[in-house]
């Protein structure tokens, strides 16, 4: 199946600070999400993002899907950013079966 | 509803009791999905739904699990003989079918084995 690989499994930032996150995966696909779960474990969607850029506040995600992998960038970090990121992607010859890379996670301290 | 909505939010049971999870989609998403997330882990794909039908179930760790859906709604996760091991968060998503369309999650039940 495809493979889903996360960097960097662990970040520790100053609050203020930017940060990029990156997801690379080993087949084509057509769904790529970014997801943040909280501390509490709520899973919260970010972007839907197969392709191209697009940007909420101080979050933006790039998807290159012919290189196989997107960014999901973080800048002025907050504490309340703090939680583990999750890119997760479909398959473009399944019928979107999600898979799920192992997360960032992601500690803002003040 | 507004969002996927997953009953109980928290479940403590004994070794070797069984158990059933539900999960309630946004109205209208026809596809559904279970992952369960141990301590610290990632997410672990379970079974897709597709309306009623489970076309891949090939994520179920063992017989002791099964899940249906009825009425292209709600879905219920069961968990025969309960063990240990399967203490973990049960998270169930659902999204409109089609390649173009995001998951939204539900909250997910916690469950603990004792």
């Amino acid at each position: 199946g495809i493979q889903v690989e996360q960097s960097p499994p662990d970040l520790i930032l100053q609050e203020g600070a930017n940060s990029t996150l990156r997801c690379n995966f080993s087949d084509s696909v057509n769904n790529l999400q970014w997801f943040h779960q909280n501390p509490w474990g709520q899973l919260i969607n970010l972007f839907y993002i197969p392709s191209g850029t697009k940007q909420n506040g101080r979050l933006s995600a790039t998807t290159v899907a012919t290189e196989r992998y997107s960014l999901l960038y973080i800048s002025s970090s907050q504490t309340t950013d703090s939680g583990v990121y999750f890119c997760a992607v479909a398959y473009s010859g399944g019928y979107q079966k999600v898979t799920f890379g192992t997360g960032t996670k992601l500690q803002v301290i003040p | 509803g507004a969002g996927v909505s997953q009953s109980p939010s928290n479940k403590v049971t004994e070794k070797g009791k069984d158990v059933e999870l539900r999960c309630d989609p946004i109205s209208g998403h026809t596809a559904l999905y279970w992952y369960r997330q141990s301590l610290g882990q990632g997410l672990e794909f379970l079974i897709y739904f597709q309306g009623n039908s489970a076309p891949d179930k090939s994520g179920l760790p063992s017989d002791r699990f099964s899940a249906e859906r009825t009425g292209g709604s709600v879905s219920t996760l069961t968990i025969q003989r309960t063990q240990q091991e399967d203490s973990a968060v049960y998270l169930c998503a659902s999204r409109v079918q089609g390649p173009n369309n995001g998951y939204t999650f539900g909250s997910g039940t916690r469950l603990t084995v004792v």
